[in-house]
């Protein structure tokens, strides 16, 4: 079963345009990942923050972590067409798994 | 510098059919998962293997088995298909807690 919820499921935005996404989870986590992946293909690996992290950035990405809502959120800035895709948090509960959530569909309009 | 290999990108198989599909992790990760994901959701996990043997297995029957090679190489067998079991199959490998990297994966349709 899925652990993580995210929110929206589908988000349309213009080119330009800020897309944020967010991501609930229900454990004790160790870290935090998000993923684009495009057109059902492999996941490629965007960001981790880990569980003593409470903001992190990477290029026009910026993640935040609430430990204590169990919730994180997905900055995209600036979006541009080429991140049309769908994206997804997971949950690292230890050296095992990766828990994932059902995804934000973003789509980005020229 | 070669990523994860998925071999094949693609499969048709019928109902009651046995299945394997193979993984090659990246250079340097010893770790080998293996995650389902059905159409439009996201990915679940099935199990994973570390130094030959399986770690942790996920909510998957016992129709789903892998194995991992000494080169740290992985597979994972079906038996017994569903239709169910169509979807796209992940292979991601890694060192220790973090640094995962996917593979393509494998979308296996079962008639």
């Amino acid at each position: 079963s899925q652990q993580g919820e995210e929110d929206p499921q589908a988000l349309s935005i213009q080119e330009g345009e800020n897309a944020t996404m967010n991501c609930s989870y229900k454990t004790s986590i160790n870290n935090l990942q998000w993923y684009r992946q495009n057109s059902g293909r492999g996941l490629v690996h965007l960001i981790l923050i880990r569980s003593n992290e409470r903001e992190k950035h990477s290029g026009r990405l910026r993640v935040t972590l609430d430990t204590s809502k169990k919730s994180s959120s997905l900055l995209i800035t600036a979006s541009r067409a080429a991140d049309t895709a769908s994206y997804f948090c997971a949950a690292n509960q230890g050296a095992q798994k990766l828990v994932f959530g059902q995804g934000t569909r973003l789509t980005i309009n020229p | 510098d070669a990523g994860v290999t998925q071999s094949p990108t693609h499969l048709i198989k019928t109902r009651g059919q046995q299945v394997t599909l193979r993984c090659s992790p990246k250079s340097g990760h010893d770790t080998v998962s293996w995650y389902q994901q059905a159409l439009g959701q996201g990915p679940q996990f099935i199990f994973q293997y570390y130094e030959e043997e399986e770690r942790q297995r996920g909510n998957f029957p016992d129709r789903f088995s892998g194995h991992q090679f000494p080169n740290y190489s992985s597979e994972l067998n079906v038996n017994a298909l569903l239709l169910g079991d169509s979807a796209l199959y992940l292979c991601a490998s890694s060192t220790r807690i973090y640094g995962y990297t996917f593979g393509s994966g494998t979308r296996l349709t079962v008639v």
